[in-house]
Parts: structure tokens; C-alpha cells; sequence
């Protein structure tokens, strides 16, 4: 099946930094990739929807100013929090859709501290 | 898209079936069911997705209600790696958003 790979799988950083996280299709061409943040013993949330080239599409209560997104190729999407508070900590996933089908990566697990 | 409904936790031996109910009342005729796994500390995994018929593959099978709205997944033979949180999620099928609910805790047990 499709491939899709996060990097970093884990991420420390101190508060008022920014840090970026890659989301990769491996083996696929993905025009849409989608983010969610998880909070402990919570469901995936959806933040945004990026699309190839184009802006990303945030959910609403999502700020775009702080999670920042950019699909530049077909194959990699990023996700940028800006200025980074503890309260930002969470697991990040990302999803790429090939022919309707979702494909989710491993996860990232931010801590600010 | 249309609201699921799933029991919070469920127990299964190793060995046995494990049956997993969703109701999703509100569905509408275009709309599929899917269901996918999420493992502690990983990504969610694709598991088996339908939209009126039973559908059945290696991991799992699919049935859903003649009215469509309620489905059930089942695991024929559960083993303890099948431990996770499962989640059924309806899907318009003119859109590739998931929205996720709260999904049912499973565990296997030896």
C-alpha cells in the first residue's frame, strides 16, 4: 500500500520557537494532504487541508498565522507552528489521498517546553 | 457528513470474533462508511470502507443494515496486536475529508 512518512517523528523545542514538520508521499503523487493535531486520550482533530500549489484550507478554529502550511510539490507538504507555546504540544499526523484513498504517516509528537 | 455513534470500549478473547457496532442514522444515500484503526502512538490505519453492500477483505469484514444506518466490523479471529482504537467514519463521496469521532477502545485479551 501508499507510504506516507513524517519527519521528525519527535520534536522538542522551547517556547516562542517555531518548528517545521515534513509530511512525504513516498511511492504516490498526493494532491491533497490533510493535518491533524491528537491530544492524549482524544480523537484526531482536522486542522487543514492542503492542496498542491494552492493555499491550504483551515478548519475553523484553526489559526492560520500560527500553523502555517505549504504543499509545494506533489509529494511533500509542511506544517510550520510559529512561535510555539506549551500548550501547542501535541501529536501532529498527516494524511495523503490517492485515488480517494487516505493514507496516513506515523505522527509527529511535539513538546514545548 | 453524517454523525457516527460507537460504544466506547469494548473486550474481545484472543481467538475469538470481535464485532465492532456504528450507528450512523443520519447517513445519506451518497455517503460511505469507513473504518480505520489507530494503534497507540501511530498513524490511523485503513481498515475496510463500504457504501451499501458487504464488503469483506484480508483484515476484516464490513456489514451494513439493509437502511444503512447502522454497520458492523468484524475481526473474525482477534489476536492481541488488533488491541487499538477503532474508528467508523462516514465520508461524502464528493469530498476526501475524515472526520474523526470518539471510536471504540479495543482490547484483546489472552
Amino acid at each position: 500500500g501508499a507510504v506516507v512518512s513524517q519527519h521528525p517523528s519527535w520534536v522538542i523545542c522551547k517556547s516562542g520557537t517555531s518548528v517545521k514538520i515534513e509530511c512525504r508521499s513516498l511511492d504516490f503523487q498526493a494532491t491533497t494532504m490533510f493535518w491533524y493535531r491528537q491530544f492524549p486520550k482524544q480523537s484526531l482533530m482536522l486542522m487543514a487541508t492542503s492542496n498542491e500549489g494552492s493555499k491550504a484550507t483551515y478548519e475553523q478554529g484553526v489559526e492560520k498565522d500560527k500553523f502555517l502550511i505549504n504543499h509545494a510539490s506533489l509529494t511533500l507538504s509542511t506544517l510550520t507552528v510559529t512561535s510555539a507555546h506549551p500548550e501547542d504540544s501535541s501529536f501532529y499526523i498527516c494524511s495523503a489521498t490517492s485515488s480517494y484513498e487516505q493514507y496516513f504517516g506515523p505522527g509527529t509528537r511535539l513538546t514545548v517546553t | 457528513d453524517a454523525k457516527t455513534t460507537q460504544p466506547t470500549s469494548m473486550d474481545c478473547a484472543e481467538g475469538r470474533a470481535a464485532n465492532l457496532p456504528c450507528n450512523h442514522s443520519t447517513i445519506s444515500g451518497n455517503e460511505y462508511v469507513y473504518w480505520y484503526r489507530q494503534i497507540h502512538s501511530q498513524g490511523p490505519q485503513y481498515i475496510i470502507h463500504g457504501l451499501k453492500n458487504n464488503e469483506t477483505n484480508e483484515m476484516a469484514s464490513l456489514i451494513i443494515t439493509e437502511d444503512r444506518k447502522s454497520s458492523t466490523l468484524i475481526l473474525p479471529h482477534a489476536t492481541l496486536r488488533d488491541t487499538a482504537v477503532y474508528y467508523c467514519i462516514v465520508r461524502g463521496y464528493n469530498t476526501d475529508k475524515l472526520i474523526f469521532g470518539t471510536g471504540t477502545r479495543l482490547q484483546v485479551f489472552p
